[in-house]
């Protein structure tokens, strides 16, 4: 099975900061990752879909990178809506779905 | 608008059966696959599988393979969980969530609101 690592798995930031994320699969998954943002008590929202592609409605600010085992997610100005978890997703190898453990973004 | 309302929030013994709902509407019901998402307390979300209600073809995650049951009703545009006998650890938060696309490993686009599923003796 393919696994999934995040790092950092939390991170304090200030608005303005830029922030990456990086997701790391045990295989290659050559851009098929996704990344959802969850804030509490809410279900997961789709950003980004095949590493890279921007979700209709998501700020310019998000954006998705990488190929083979690792992708990063980057949040170039973080905004007070940011603050959230934020998860990748792998839909290439068997089982599909696998999700990340999770990063989560708090206030400096 | 695409919309995916769950089945409200349930409280079970140990052992007892369970199915919960996600009613869709807003998309082609028969040409998305429609999954269920696991969330327990405080983790991350786990991939349980999904359906294509067009031919009801269900793929279960490996560790969800035998343990639930997923389904579709596509004259009522509907996707069930079901648990035949509940245990304490299937305490979570459980999401249903469609495709954005006609393949299964696809990402989820929609999302229902959650239902909480509390097992306590």
């Amino acid at each position: 099975d393919v696994q999934l690592t995040q790092s950092p798995s939390f991170l304090s930031a200030s608005v303005g900061d830029r922030v990456t994320i990086t997701c790391r699969a045990s295989q290659g998954i050559t851009g098929y990752l996704v990344w959802y943002q969850q804030k509490p008590g809410k279900a997961p929202k789709l950003l980004i879909s095949a590493a890279s592609t921007l979700q209709s409605g998501v700020p310019s600010r998000f954006s998705g990178s990488g190929s083979g085992t690792e992708s990063t997610l980057t949040i170039s100005s973080l905004q007070p809506e940011d603050f959230a978890t934020y998860y990748c997703q792998q839909l290439n190898s068997y089982p599909p779905g696998t999700f990340g453990p999770g990063t989560r973004v708090d206030i400096k | 608008e695409v919309q995916l309302v769950q089945s409200g929030a349930e409280v079970k013994r140990p052992g007892e059966s369970l199915t919960i709902s996600c009613k869709t509407s807003g998309y082609s019901f028969t040409t998305h696959w429609i999954g269920w998402v696991r969330q327990m307390p405080g983790k991350g979300p786990e991939w349980m599988g999904v359906v294509y209600p067009g031919d009801s073809d269900v793929r279960y995650g490996p560790s969800f393979q035998g343990q639930v049951t997923i389904s579709a009703d596509k004259s009522i545009n509907t996707a069930y969980l079901q648990w035949r006998s509940l245990k304490a650890s299937d305490t979570a938060m459980y999401y249903c969530a469609k495709t954005d696309t006609s393949a299964y490993n696809n990402p989820f686009d929609h999302w229902g609101q959650g239902t909480l599923v509390t097992v306590s003796s």
